[in-house]
């Protein structure tokens, strides 16, 4: 069974903060997406990552940046957190390209106050 | 326009009732993704297809290519199956690295 976690459920920021959400994968997938999902938006793709240090735009990356160093590990960061940020943020893998299901986490619900 | 549509955007049954909701898109795809969401955010998949029509217990998934797409129908609707279902397509134009396109997904209560 793959196993996709993310490092927090819920939490709680002030604006201005630097806010890190951890994610990890247990299944050797090469790729790894952070999206955010707001009410009558859906889910949007803010980064993904096909490889180790390897990293790619999204639809709406501004105001965050990712990290990963590790193959099982992709991290994504709020340099300064501001309340337009408060969402649920999901992370998901996949084996590889298009032909491949993603699995996702159990979400972030992220409030910036 | 988005280019993943669904419909109906809220769906109310009663519990025994067969259930579609619809999706159309308006890009190439390599493959058609049926995402369910219970209250709480975890996200499972249901189904991937590309073609033709995958069944799994009281759930069937179709997609007609030619005409841009899918239908995901729930036989014998439970209560249990209350949930978002979301529409996702992996586009098939170059540099895609398996990045999905979302709908903005259909609510599902069911009654009993």
């Amino acid at each position: 069974d793959v196993k996709v976690t993310q490092s927090s459920r819920y939490l709680v920021k002030r604006t201005g903060e630097k806010v890190f959400l951890e994610c990890v994968q247990d299944m050797d997938h090469e790729n790894m997406f952070w999206y955010r999902q707001d009410p009558g938006l859906g889910l949007r793709l803010i980064y993904f990552s096909y490889d180790v240090k390897m990293k790619e735009k999204g639809d709406i990356p501004e105001g965050y940046s990712v990290s990963r160093e590790k193959k099982e590990r992709f991290s994504l960061i709020l340099e300064s957190a501001s309340t337009n940020q408060t969402s649920m943020y999901l992370c998901a893998s996949s084996l590889g390209g298009a032909a491949y299901e993603q699995y996702f986490g159990p979400g972030t619900r992220l409030t910036v106050t | 326009k988005n280019e993943v549509e669904q419909s109906p955007q809220n769906l109310t049954a009663q519990e025994g009732e067969f259930i579609t909701i619809n999706c159309s898109y308006s890009v190439g795809i390599s493959a058609l993704h049926w995402l369910q969401q219970h209250p709480g955010g975890g996200i499972v998949s249901l189904f991937m297809l590309s073609s033709g029509k995958k069944k799994h217990g009281r759930l069937i998934a179709t997609i007609n290519i030619q005409e841009k797409h899918s239908s995901l129908h729930i036989t014998a609707s439970h209560p249990r199956d209350s949930a978002v279902y979301i529409c996702a397509v992996s586009p098939n134009y170059g540099g895609s690295q398996g990045n999905l396109i979302f709908g903005k997904g259909t609510k599902l209560s069911v009654k009993p």
